[in-house]
C-alpha cells in the first residue's frame, strides 16, 4: 500500500546537536511538506518542496534546512540555532488531479524532545 | 497572509449531533478541508469543500458558504471515538499549499 513514512516516532536532542528527521513516500507525488505542530495550536509550515532538487522556506524555517535529492524523500533536520525544537513534526504530501485528489497525505509523526 | 479561526474545545453527548465551525478570512479562495486528529497521530483527512454547499458522508457532513468566508463541519450519532481534535485548512491567497487553523478539541461523554 502507499503511503509516507516517518522515522523515529520519538527523537531526543541534546544541547548543540542536529538531528534528522526522516520521510519517505511511494505515492509519487512531487509536492511534501513539513509541519510542525505545538500542543493547542495548529500545524505550521516549516518548508515545502515542489519538485526534486527544490524547497522553499515556510512560515517558521529559522533553526531548519531539508533537501530533496529524491522525489520519495524528504528530511528534515533541525540545527542547534533551533532553540526550542520540542514539538510534534509532520510530513505530508500532496496529491493533485481532481477534488477528490487534492488532500495533504500524512505521516504518522515523530515527536522531538530535548534533553 | 490567511485568518482562520475556529474555537478551541467542544463537548458533546455520546449519540448527539455537533457542529463545528470555521470562519476564514483569504483572498483567492481555493477550497477548505476539514481533518480528524487524535492526540499523537496524524490528521486523517475528512472532506474538501471548493463550491458552496452542503457535503454529506456518512456521519460527518461539511458546509461551505464562499460568500461568508464560512464553513462548518457536522458530525451525527457521536461515538466516543470521535474525540478528536478537528483542523480547518484553507487554500487560498495565491498559494495552493493549505494553511490550517489552530484545531477544535471536541470531548464526547457519555
Amino acid at each position: 500500500d502507499g503511503g509516507i513514512t516517518q522515522s523515529p516516532k520519538y527523537l531526543f536532542r541534546k544541547e548543540g546537536q542536529n538531528v534528522t528527521l526522516s520521510c519517505e513516500q511511494n505515492l509519487n507525488h512531487d509536492a511534501m511538506y513539513w509541519y510542525r505542530q505545538d500542543p493547542g495550536q495548529g500545524l505550521r509550515l516549516i518548508y515545502y518542496s515542489q519538485i526534486v532538487n527544490d524547497f522553499q522556506k515556510g512560515d517558521i524555517a529559522e533553526g531548519y534546512s531539508v533537501s530533496r535529492e529524491k522525489k520519495e524523500s524528504f528530511p528534515l533536520t533541525v540545527t542547534s540555532a533551533q532553540k526550542n525544537p520540542t514539538a510534534f513534526y509532520l510530513c505530508a504530501s500532496l496529491g493533485q488531479g481532481g477534488p477528490t485528489n487534492e488532500k495533504l497525505f500524512f505521516g504518522s509523526g515523530t515527536q522531538l524532545s530535548v534533553l | 497572509g490567511q485568518n482562520i479561526d475556529q474555537p478551541t474545545e467542544m463537548t458533546a453527548t455520546e449519540g448527539a449531533i455537533v457542529q463545528i465551525n470555521c470562519t476564514y478570512q483569504t483572498s483567492g479562495f481555493n477550497g477548505l478541508f476539514w481533518y480528524q486528529q487524535h492526540a499523537g497521530e496524524a490528521p486523517t483527512f475528512l472532506s474538501y469543500n471548493v463550491l458552496d454547499g452542503l457535503e454529506e458522508k456518512g456521519r460527518f457532513s461539511s458546509f461551505l458558504s464562499r460568500s461568508k468566508g464560512y464553513s462548518y463541519l457536522l458530525l451525527k450519532e457521536l461515538q466516543m471515538k470521535d474525540s478528536a481534535s478537528y483542523l480547518c485548512a484553507v487554500k487560498g491567497g495565491g498559494s495552493y499549499i493549505p494553511t490550517f487553523g489552530r484545531g477544535t478539541s471536541l470531548i464526547v461523554h457519555p
